[in-house]
């Protein structure tokens, strides 16, 4: 499967936008880019997933590079509750797909 | 409410017992998933079944049994075989196994060994 790069850890200040990266340069034509995060000690939870075009939902946006090398998630206005570990997957339309395979994440930090 | 359940919330075991960790979703999924989390890690695959009485091995299952004879319960069983079996264990669901699906994951359950 192909492999994501995120930084291992940002910082944000509450109430502004962040931007969480995530490079993934040999993403094949049919991974779907998804985004999960994990609170502290709890299970991941959903954020966006996305295959081509940008999308958006309640919780956040993903903005995909005309390449498809690389995406960037986007919380409009960065709550303490946001502070957890973003994760960046990719999910290939094949057999793996089942499974989501986890990286180490990025560890985002929401200061007051 | 609709969800995935998983008891105990914290497990202890002694070295050499089995252990078997529970996992219930009232979701009607059909597909359901373990994983393995170890600290500041990301998690792995340990068994999914995309249908009752049938399961396929993740990326570590050695140690490990499963079983799916109802579609809202994958216990997960730790057996003595399993080398290093401290960690955190999340169960999760999905309405389907594919690339668009979400997985829908349990509060999770920590196993310590003594």
């Amino acid at each position: 499967d192909a492999k994501t790069t995120q930084p291992n850890s940002m910082e944000s200040n509450e109430e502004e936008p962040v931007h969480l990266p995530c490079n993934h340069s040999t993403i094949s034509g049919t991974d779907y880019i998804h985004w999960y995060r994990q609170l502290p000690s709890q299970g991941p939870e959903y954020v966006i997933h996305g295959l081509t075009s940008n999308v958006n939902n309640r919780m956040a946006s993903l903005a995909i590079a005309e390449d498809r090398k690389s995406s960037t998630l986007i919380l409009h206005r960065a709550t303490l509750r946001d502070a957890a570990v973003y994760y960046c997957i990719l999910r290939r339309n094949s057999g793996s797909a089942r499974q989501l395979t986890f990286g180490s994440g990025t560890q985002l930090t929401v200061l007051p | 409410d609709g969800g995935i359940t998983q008891s105990p919330k914290y497990l202890f075991r002694k070295e050499g017992q089995n252990v078997t960790l529970s996992c219930e979703q009232n979701l009607n999924h059909d597909a359901m998933y373990w994983y393995r989390q170890d600290p500041g890690q990301g998690l792995r695959l340990i068994y999914y079944s995309q249908i009752v009485n049938d399961f396929q091995k993740g990326d570590i299952a050695e140690g490990y049994s499963v079983s799916r004879e109802k579609k809202e319960s994958f216990p997960l069983t730790v057996t003595s075989a399993q080398k290093n079996p401290t960690a955190f264990y999340l169960c999760a669901s999905s309405s389907i196994a594919g690339p668009t699906d979400t997985q829908y994951f349990g509060p999770g359950t920590r196993l310590t060994v003594l």
